[in-house]
């Protein structure tokens, strides 16, 4: 089954205390990327990766890494996770063919709900 | 830079009421539209889709059309079910690195 699957679904954590939620997609997509949802502000893109090894800013990236060492995985990385960043996150994955030909729906996993105290 | 605006919610509607949510967008380029919808608990799912002016995308009884002249891409149903109850999101890509969403519009259907 084509899916993407994001760890843990639901942590609760304390600010300062590094955490990494993992996503992973099985459909050989190349562009991959992560949102925050947050009440009243729709979905906020935070990074995206249109290929391995090649990864950029979205709207906001301040307190947020990521890495893209395989095609398949697209980890979000908190170093020092502070309260404004409770919120639900969502990994998502599409087809990427290059240059600007490509606008493709997104594909996205079923979230992971982050509560930092 | 792109923006996406749409109706703001919530809305409430009696089962077989018909049902348009607006959405307009900015662009500078030429973008491809989308609706997703977010069940409960659940994350998004493309619901249509449709990538040059004057295409309709359509699924499951929902329409929309793509209006380059008035910058919209409204959603409709002419006859909605207690099963469409949901968050429904505009959303734009203008090229492969960034989309755009709208805030979300939450529907509720009333049997």
């Amino acid at each position: 089954e084509a899916q993407v699957t994001q760890n843990p679904r639901y942590l609760i954590t304390v600010t300062g205390k590094k955490l990494t939620v993992t996503c992973s997609q099985n459909m050989n997509h190349e562009y991959m990327s992560w949102y925050r949802q947050d009440p009243g502000l729709g979905l906020r893109q935070i990074y995206y990766s249109m290929n391995v090894e090649v990864t950029d800013k979205g709207d906001v990236p301040e307190g947020y890494k990521v890495s893209r060492k395989e095609k398949r995985n697209f980890p979000l990385i908190l170093e020092s996770p502070s309260p404004n960043q409770t919120s639900l996150y969502f990994c998502a994955s599409s087809l990427y063919s290059g240059g600007t030909g490509n606008t493709g729906e997104l594909f996205f996993g079923e979230g992971s709900r982050l509560t930092v105290l | 830079g792109n923006s996406v605006t749409q109706m703001e919610g919530p809305v409430t509607l009696s089962e077989e009421a018909f049902l348009t949510i607006n959405c307009t967008y900015t662009a500078t380029g030429y973008p491809s539209l989308f609706w997703y919808v977010q069940y409960p608990g659940e994350g998004l799912q493309l619901l249509l889709k449709a990538t040059k002016a004057d295409d309709k995308g359509s699924n499951k009884g929902f329409e929309a059309t793509y209006r380059k002249e008035t910058t919209s891409f409204h959603l409709e149903k002419g006859s909605v079910q207690v099963s469409d109850s949901a968050v429904y999101f505009c959303a734009l890509r203008e090229n492969a690195g960034k989309s755009t969403f709208g805030d979300g519009t939450t529907l509720t259907v009333k049997p």
